[in-house]
């Protein structure tokens, strides 16, 4: 089975940086994904780490290890815009990904 | 390049009326996924499908949720009859690959009164 673990919520001010810890425990673990979503929208693809490390899309940075089963989706120069529910999610090796309850990050002025 | 269509994107019923929605994946996505989404919480993975067949139902309730993906392609999810607690929103998606990249469609809100 796959189980995730993110906090509920994290407020920071524009210009900091926020870090959202995940968790899992996945029988068959492939790899961990991050997703956006704002309110109403669809979940919009982020980054996908199937080995461990860092890998840094603009302001945004995810990291794997796979020895803790832990990741974290690092949001850089936070902008009013980056206010909205993050989701991590596992792949197992038979290609189901699940997703995590989601953390709402709330972005103020 | 079109993205995931859905439709509807709202739809309002009484209990226990049906109510099927409908999708098409980006052309060329062998991978196609029905999750279910309640408020403040993450996506529920209902079914799976690579091409025509479905790899993964196991959260699929089965009684009253049925789905189908004839030739591959365009997908349609049934629930019959729908019960209060069905009310959702209803999220497909595609992927070409199993690189954990999932393309989402804007999803069909489903109130069941």
């Amino acid at each position: 089975g796959q189980s995730l673990e993110q906090p509920s919520e994290v407020t920071a001010v524009e210009g900091a940086i926020v870090q959202i810890n995940c968790t899992y425990q996945t029988s068959g673990f492939y790899g961990l994904s991050w997703y956006q979503q704002h309110d109403g929208g669809a979940p919009t693809f982020l980054s996908y780490n199937a080995l461990d490390g860092l890998e840094e899309t603009g302001r945004f940075s995810s990291f794997l290890s796979r020895s803790d089963s832990y990741g974290y989706l690092l949001l850089q120069e936070l902008q009013m815009k980056d206010s909205a529910s993050y989701f991590c999610a596992s792949t197992d090796s038979w290609g189901k990904l699940q997703f995590g309850a989601g953390t709402q990050v709330v972005v103020t002025p | 390049e079109a993205g995931v269509v859905q439709s509807p994107r709202y739809k309002i019923i009484e209990k226990k009326q049906p109510v099927a929605f409908w999708c098409n994946p980006i052309s060329g996505h062998n991978t196609l996924y029905w999750y279910r989404q309640n408020l403040g919480q993450g996506p529920e993975l209902l079914i799976r499908y690579e091409n025509e067949e479905a790899v993964d139902d196991s959260q699929l309730p089965k009684d009253r949720f049925s789905a189908e993906r004839l030739k591959g392609v365009d997908s349609t999810l049934k629930i019959q009859p729908a019960e209060l607690g069905d009310s959702a929103v209803y999220l497909c998606a595609s992927s070409p690959t199993n690189t954990g990249e999932l393309f989402f469609g804007e999803g069909s809100r489903l109130t069941v009164l």
